[in-house]
């Protein structure tokens, strides 16, 4: 499967405890964008990276959320001291080069229940 | 904030009839994409469309980039039953490097 890989698909997590989604990009995609989804609602950009950068994270919350992806392996959200409303699908995309260049192609997501 | 106003918002209909769905903005997009997503999955690119006036299919799905570059529409005709889901539209706006997404239309048909 050559398409863009997200674990765990399912996450459960009490409050208070850590959550980690992984997400690794399409081969050769080096552009790796992370959206949030509540249900009945669109996606919600929260942070967009390249290789060990951080392009644009306007859309994450200040604190408790962070992201990297590294020089080697998967881009991680982090999310500290989770609380119930966090609970949200979190999908990642890739894209080949910049945003406005090309298609954001998108993982099946990784849902995340806060207890 | 960055808003797209994605309409409708649910739509009812016989399998065979024709859908028209659009997203507006008060801000100038560079890029309209139209998604479709089903229950569990991601979204998945359906269209792309890079200028203004382009008008783009893919099988029964067209795809319109507003002249104004502040709209598109997405049609889908005869429609049948695996058009269920949950449609989409995401742009970029001019001179940013995100992805904004429309609210969603839910298509709904029967049989």
């Amino acid at each position: 499967n050559a398409g863009v890989m997200q674990n765990p698909r399912h996450l459960v997590r009490r409050r208070g405890q850590e959550a980690r989604l992984r997400c690794s990009p399409m081969k050769g995609h080096s552009h790796v964008y992370w959206y949030r989804q509540l249900p009945e609602e669109g996606l919600k950009f929260m942070v967009y990276l390249q290789k060990e950068n951080i392009i644009d994270e306007s859309g994450m919350p200040k604190e408790r959320f962070s992201a990297e992806f590294p020089k080697e392996g998967p881009s991680i959200l982090r999310i500290q001291q989770v609380v119930r409303g966090d609970s949200a699908a979190y999908f990642c995309a890739s894209s080949l080069g910049q945003p406005n260049t090309g298609e954001l192609f998108f993982g099946e997501g990784s849902r995340l229940t806060v207890l | 904030g960055q808003q797209l106003n994605q309409s409708p918002q649910s739509m009812f209909i016989q399998e065979g009839e024709d859908v028209s769905m659009n997203c507006t903005s008060s801000s100038i997009f560079n890029t309209w994409l139209w998604y479709k997503q089903e229950p569990g999955e991601g979204p998945v690119l359906l269209i792309a469309l890079y200028k203004a006036g382009e008008l783009t299919s893919n099988g029964r799905l067209t795809a319109q980039f507003g002249i104004t570059r502040k709209d598109s529409f997405l049609n889908i005709s005869a429609s049948i039953p695996s058009d269920v889901g949950i449609y989409f539209c995401a742009g970029i706006i001019q001179g940013a490097q995100k992805l904004v997404f429309g609210q969603g239309t839910r298509l709904t048909i029967n049989p």
